[in-house]
C-alpha cells in the first residue's frame, strides 16, 4: 500500500537559514509527488509537484524538491527561509489510476525564529 | 486565477444533526474530492467523484456520508447524523481532465457538540 512518511514533526529554523524537510514514500510504480503548505487557519496550497523528467523541481515561494528514486525520497528545500514560511508542510503521493487520490504524510510544522 | 471555494467556513452542529458542506470546484474540472483533517492529524481521503458517480471511497466514508453534484457547479458532502468524531476540517478538491494535480479549497471547519 502507498504511504508517506515525514520523519520530522516539528522543525525550527532561524530566518535566513536554509531548510530541508524530509519526505519518504512507499509506492510500487513511478509516483506522482506533491508538497502542499498549510498556513494557520488556511487551506492547502500546492508548492510543487513531480511527475517525471528532471528530478529537481522548482515551485512557488522559492522552494524546490528533489526526487531520489533510490532513496524513495522527495525532500523539500529552500536556501533562505523567511518568517512568512512558518506553516505546516505536507508531502503527498498520488495513487494514480482512475481516482488519483492523495495520500498525505503527517506533516512537518515549521517555526521560524527571528 | 480560478480557485475552489467552500461554504460555510465554519459550522457548529449538535450531535445527530444533518450537515451539508458545499464546494464550488474550478469550472472546467471533472474530478472532485473530499478530504478531512481531524485536529492535529494528517489529511485523509474520504471520497472521489467523477462522471456523476463515486469512483472511490475510504473506510471512513460510511453510510452516514453521501456526495452529490446537484447542478453544474456545486459539489456537496452530506453527513446524515453527525457524531462527535466527525469534528474536523473538511477540504474539497478538484482536478482537471488529463491532469494529476488537485486544487484544494480553504476548508470547512465542522464542530459537532
Amino acid at each position: 500500500a502507498q504511504s508517506v512518511t515525514q520523519p520530522d514533526i516539528h522543525i525550527t529554523v532561524s530566518e535566513g537559514a536554509s531548510l530541508e524537510l524530509r519526505c519518504n514514500y512507499s509506492y510500487g510504480a513511478t509516483p506522482y509527488l506533491f508538497w502542499y503548505v498549510q498556513s494557520p487557519g488556511q487551506g492547502l496550497q500546492l508548492l510543487l509537484k513531480y511527475f517525471s523528467g528532471d528530478t529537481l523541481v522548482q515551485g512557488i515561494k522559492g522552494f524546490e524538491a528533489e526526487f531520489k528514486r533510490s532513496q524513495s525520497s522527495f525532500n523539500l528545500r529552500k536556501p533562505s527561509v523567511h518568517w512568512s514560511d512558518a506553516a505546516e508542510y505536507f508531502c503527498a503521493v498520488g495513487s494514480g489510476g482512475a481516482t488519483n487520490k492523495l495520500i498525505f504524510g503527517t506533516g512537518t510544522l515549521l517555526a521560524v525564529q527571528p | 486565477e480560478p480557485e475552489v471555494t467552500q461554504t460555510p467556513s465554519h459550522q457548529v452542529t449538535q450531535m445527530g444533526q444533518e450537515v451539508i458542506l458545499r464546494c464550488v470546484p474550478i469550472s472546467n474540472h471533472l474530478y472532485f474530492y473530499w478530504y478531512r483533517q481531524i485536529l492535529g492529524q494528517k489529511v485523509e481521503f474520504l471520497v472521489s467523484f467523477y462522471n456523476n458517480e463515486i469512483s472511490e471511497k475510504s473506510e471512513i466514508f460510511d453510510d452516514q456520508f453521501s456526495v452529490e453534484r446537484p447542478d453544474g457547479s456545486n459539489f456537496t458532502l452530506k453527513i446524515r447524523s453527525t457524531k462527535l468524531e466527525d469534528s474536523a476540517m473538511y477540504f474539497c478538491a478538484s482536478m482537471g481532465l488529463a491532469s494529476e494535480t488537485q486544487y484544494f479549497g480553504p476548508g470547512t471547519r465542522l464542530l459537532v457538540l
